[in-house]
């Protein structure tokens, strides 16, 4: 069956530190996968998304994604972390065989960024 | 363009009550997807349709939820009767096909209590 772990239901991190949100899938061949993101009292915003090529994915607001194949994972990145990007984070993989459109969301990650 | 536009953003009703959610996708996006979230179970995929066509209703949690989609720019979930155990905040994403395996962009959500 296919899914989407995000291990960590709470990140914290200083402003001006690296911050990383955890995600690791499972899927039956090629995964497509995406970051979304939650501010209060809005709907999700798509991120970034990794459907073939550069492992590494470059995104909206200075976010960044690492797929590793091996490790079956795609954690999110950001080199220095601003108190606005405090919002929950929700991973989402499609697999390539699905043979439908339908996203698998993780249980979404809360970062908080403290000045 | 005005996005993924939802109404009504806010509802209180009594349990036992019909309650009618609506929703505009993006124009000439052919796929519309209908999703829950709720502190408990996170975020769950409800029903989706592709050119106003229902594909998958397995998410649907009982027969008091109905859902149509009468044309391209409009669909509804229903919930008759609706019960406390509905509260929750519900979002309409839709999406565009392709090998691009375009993201989905969201609504900013109803949030529904029944008392």
């Amino acid at each position: 069956a296919q899914s989407v772990a995000q291990p960590e239901d709470q990140v914290k991190v200083a402003e001006g530190n690296p911050l990383t949100v955890k995600c690791t899938y499972s899927v039956s061949g090629n995964p497509y996968l995406f970051w979304y993101v939650q501010y209060p009292n809005r709907g999700l915003q798509f991120l970034l998304k990794y459907i073939t090529g550069d492992n590494l994915v470059k995104g909206s607001y200075g976010f960044e994604a690492e797929f590793n194949k091996s490790q079956t994972s795609f954690h999110l990145k950001k080199p220095s972390a601003l108190v606005s990007d405090s919002a929950l984070y929700f991973c989402a993989v499609r697999g390539a065989l699905f043979g439908t459109d339908k996203l698998i969301f993780g249980t979404g990650t809360r970062l908080q960024v403290f000045p | 363009d005005a996005g993924v536009i939802q109404s009504p953003r806010h509802e209180v009703t009594e349990m036992g009550q019909e309650v009618t959610l609506r929703c505009k996708p993006i124009s000439g996006h052919d796929y519309l997807f209908w999703y829950r979230q709720t502190m408990m179970r996170g975020l769950e995929l409800l029903i989706y349709f592709n050119n106003n066509v229902p594909i998958d209703d397995s998410g649907m949690p009982e027969d008091r939820f109905s859902a149509k989609m009468p044309n391209a720019s409009f669909s509804t979930l229903k919930i008759q009767p609706s019960e406390p155990r509905d509260s929750a905040v519900y979002f309409c994403a839709s999406s565009l096909s392709g090998s691009s395996y375009n993201e989905q962009f969201f609504g900013p959500g109803t949030r529904l209590t029944v008392l």
